[in-house]
């Protein structure tokens, strides 16, 4: 059973609008969780993070929400640009000493110009 | 900035050869990681190492090993590879313990076995 969710394999959003993409999370003892950006043909980016201690967390366009009591993290995008378009793959940490997080299936993001 | 090099971007093998994915950071990080991405599932850890010569299972390890002995160099190894394992393969590394820090990634390789 994944321990972490995104429910939405794909979201299309114009340019200039909010982007906001979700994730879910089943277990209390994740500590960390991270959010990370994928081009085709590319590893993975790390583009924001968030500690279980924070509600939110904010660098330029990108912010992250933390909500524990509902096991929900959110990422929002403002304004959405083009370059954006990519799959965006939410991560969550469950070993603080080995660095292991556990990822989930990933959302693929549209920016239409 | 860290630069975690996949030796490979794209490879074609056989069933049943044997494979060699090799993974090379440069910030002196103690963990590193092997994935495998495919659509729908996310990222999917097969194996991955605390230290020089120290592996640990993921949750897929099956049909892998992996090798680490230097601390900067990490390699996967498909013993007999099947077309299953057609994939994405992704490496990473982090520095250990008690720091909020993300990992990094290679650009990945992508294998296909024919």
């Amino acid at each position: 059973d994944q321990q972490v969710k995104q429910n939405s394999p794909s979201l299309s959003v114009q340019e200039g609008r909010i982007s906001i993409l979700n994730c879910d999370y089943t277990n209390s003892m994740f500590d960390y969780f991270l959010w990370y950006k994928k081009y085709p043909a590319e590893g993975p980016t790390f583009l924001i993070s968030i500690s279980s201690i924070k509600d939110k967390n904010e660098d330029g366009r990108f912010t992250v929400f933390l909500n524990k009591s509902a096991k929900h993290l959110s990422l929002h995008i403002v304004p959405s640009q083009p370059g954006d378009s990519a799959v965006y793959f939410c991560a969550a940490r469950f070993d603080n000493y080995g660095q292991n997080f556990v990822f989930g299936p990933g959302t693929r993001l549209s920016v239409l110009p | 900035d860290v630069k975690v090099t996949q030796s490979s971007r794209y490879l074609v093998k056989r069933t049943g050869e044997k494979v060699f994915l090799e993974c090379v950071q440069d910030m002196d990080h103690e963990n590193m990681f092997w994935y495998r991405q495919d659509p729908g599932l996310g990222l999917r850890l097969i194996y991955f190492s605390y230290d020089v010569k120290m592996k640990e299972k993921g949750d897929i390890p099956e049909g892998y090993s992996v090798s680490r002995e230097k601390k900067e160099r990490f390699s996967l190894i498909l013993e007999s590879a099947s077309t299953n394992q057609t994939s994405m393969y992704l490496c990473a590394s982090s520095l250990l313990g008690g720091r909020n820090q993300p990992q990094h990634f290679g650009d990945g390789t992508r294998l296909s076995i024919l």
